[in-house]
């Protein structure tokens, strides 16, 4: 299957400790984004990259939040001190500039 | 990125075309209009895009009025796995580099 993948598909966690996520993007996509979503609502924009450049974060991403894609390929989403909040599905995506975003099937985080 | 408004949910019977509408009135003549939608626990998937003429692929069509401010999916025979909820959404000019603002979307479903 050469689509994104996403790894772990589900997380359970206790409050305050931290999780890490791992993207693969389709290999020939130098853009990659981050996106939560939680129950009930479209996925929302959380930080994109353009090979290892991280171009854009928003403010949903608190300083508990860090993303890293080193040497332009799989990224990793690590997020410290979890709180019950953050309890989501964690959706990558990647593209290659073209119009369409291919989406992974998502990490689901829950927060105990 | 100019909102969108969509009908909270919709329902088709089987084998007739399914019409989605979504209201952008506030689109910008750079802005593009896509569609996603996200079938039951997936990532979202890319439908189709279009800027102001109407588009056709093997998936949908995309129809925009000639003032921009509103467009329809449709898709010609839905099938039960057409059942998901589908997101209009209106981004800027840069293929593949702006990040997809999803609003809640409508929920479609199909009836055998």
């Amino acid at each position: 299957d050469t689509g994104v993948s996403q790894n772990p598909r589900h997380k359970i966690t206790k409050r305050g400790q931290n999780v890490t996520f791992r993207c693969d993007p389709i290999s020939e996509h130098n853009r990659l984004y981050w996106y939560r979503q939680t129950l009930g609502q479209g996925p929302e924009f959380l930080t994109y990259f353009q090979n290892e450049a991280q171009l854009e974060k928003s403010r949903l991403l608190s300083d508990r939040f860090s993303a890293e894609r080193p040497k332009g390929s799989f990224s990793t989403l690590e997020i410290q001190r979890t709180e019950q909040g953050d309890s989501a599905m964690y959706l990558c995506a990647s593209s290659s500039g073209r119009a369409e975003q291919f989406f992974g099937p998502g990490t689901r985080l829950t927060v105990l | 990125d100019a909102k969108t408004t969509q009908p909270p949910s919709m329902d088709c019977a089987e084998g007739r075309a399914a019409n989605l509408p979504c209201n952008h009135s506030t689109i910008s003549g750079n802005e593009y209009v896509y569609w996603y939608r996200q079938i039951h626990s997936q990532g979202p998937q890319y439908i189709i895009h279009g800027l102001k003429n109407n588009e056709t692929n093997e998936m949908a069509s995309l129809i925009i009025t000639e003032d921009r401010k509103s467009s329809t999916l449709i898709l010609p025979h839905a099938t039960l796995r057409d059942t998901a909820v589908y997101y209009c959404i209106v981004s800027g000019v840069n293929f593949g580099n702006e990040k997809l603002t999803f609003g809640t979307g409508t929920r479609l479903t199909i009836i055998p």
